[in-house]
């Protein structure tokens, strides 16, 4: 079975600064997806960064970008000029691209991300 | 545009009893997948639903049970309620034809409905 890992509990970060989030996953697969997704105060999950892992180039979505080492089994959330609105908890989720279970996420536990003024 | 729309927001309900929570996906899709997000966990998945048929299920008890409606809305329902099912519940929806597909594959949740379970 997928596994995903975030082993940062809680990171904090200054406000324009730049703060890096972690995240390993364990697979067999060789084709996938992988996303970063935020989840405010509202509870609803919102996408920020996507990530198919037959593409070598690293994805980026205006501050946000990823560092996808697919050997390494990384996907990294780099966050830029951090902003007070960024503050949230930020789960990483694996998919498979196809085949049993290739229709729901696998969610790490979460990181909480505070922006200090 | 109607994001995806989940009713009720909280309740509260006593061990043993029953629930029924309500979604309603995003206009224009058609697939609805419910998950459950313990207190400082990450959302597990509990079912899909396509087609009005489970299309696909995770690792929970026959106790949680599904419906999906010819509009495409749909229905978690979890039965003899325990104190370990006390969680946010969260409905994804999205487009089935983009699921399959490299390009697209966007999935859109809702706020969550709290259930507490005393």
């Amino acid at each position: 079975a997928q596994t995903v890992t975030q082993s940062q509990p809680e990171m904090s970060v200054q406000e324009a600064e730049t703060v890096t989030l972690s995240c390993t996953y364990d697979t067999s697969e060789s084709d996938y997806y992988l996303f970063w997704y935020k989840q405010p105060p509202s509870r609803q999950m919102i996408l920020v960064i996507r990530q198919e892992a037959y593409k070598q180039q690293n994805a980026t979505e205006n501050r946000f970008s990823v560092n996808f080492q697919k050997a390494a089994k990384s996907f990294s959330l780099k966050i830029s000029d951090s902003q007070l609105g960024d503050a949230a908890m930020y789960f990483c989720a694996y998919r498979r691209i196809a085949g049993a279970g290739s229709y729901q996420l696998t969610f790490g536990k979460g990181t909480k991300l505070s922006v200090i003024p | 545009d109607a994001g995806v729309t989940q009713s009720p927001t909280h309740l509260i309900k006593t061990r043993g009893q029953q629930v029924t929570l309500r979604c309603s996906p995003k206009s224009g899709h058609d697939t609805v997948s419910w998950y459950q997000q313990a207190l400082g966990q990450g959302p597990q998945f509990i079912f899909q639903y396509y087609e009005e048929e489970e299309r696909q299920r995770g690792n929970f008890p026959d106790r949680f049970s599904g419906h999906q409606f010819p509009n495409y809305s749909s229905e978690l329902n979890v039965n003899a309620l325990l104190l370990g099912d006390s969680a946010l519940y969260l409905c994804a929806s999205s487009l089935n034809r983009e699921l399959n597909r490299y390009s697209g594959n966007t999935i859109y949740f809702g706020e969550g409905s709290w259930l507490t379970v005393v």
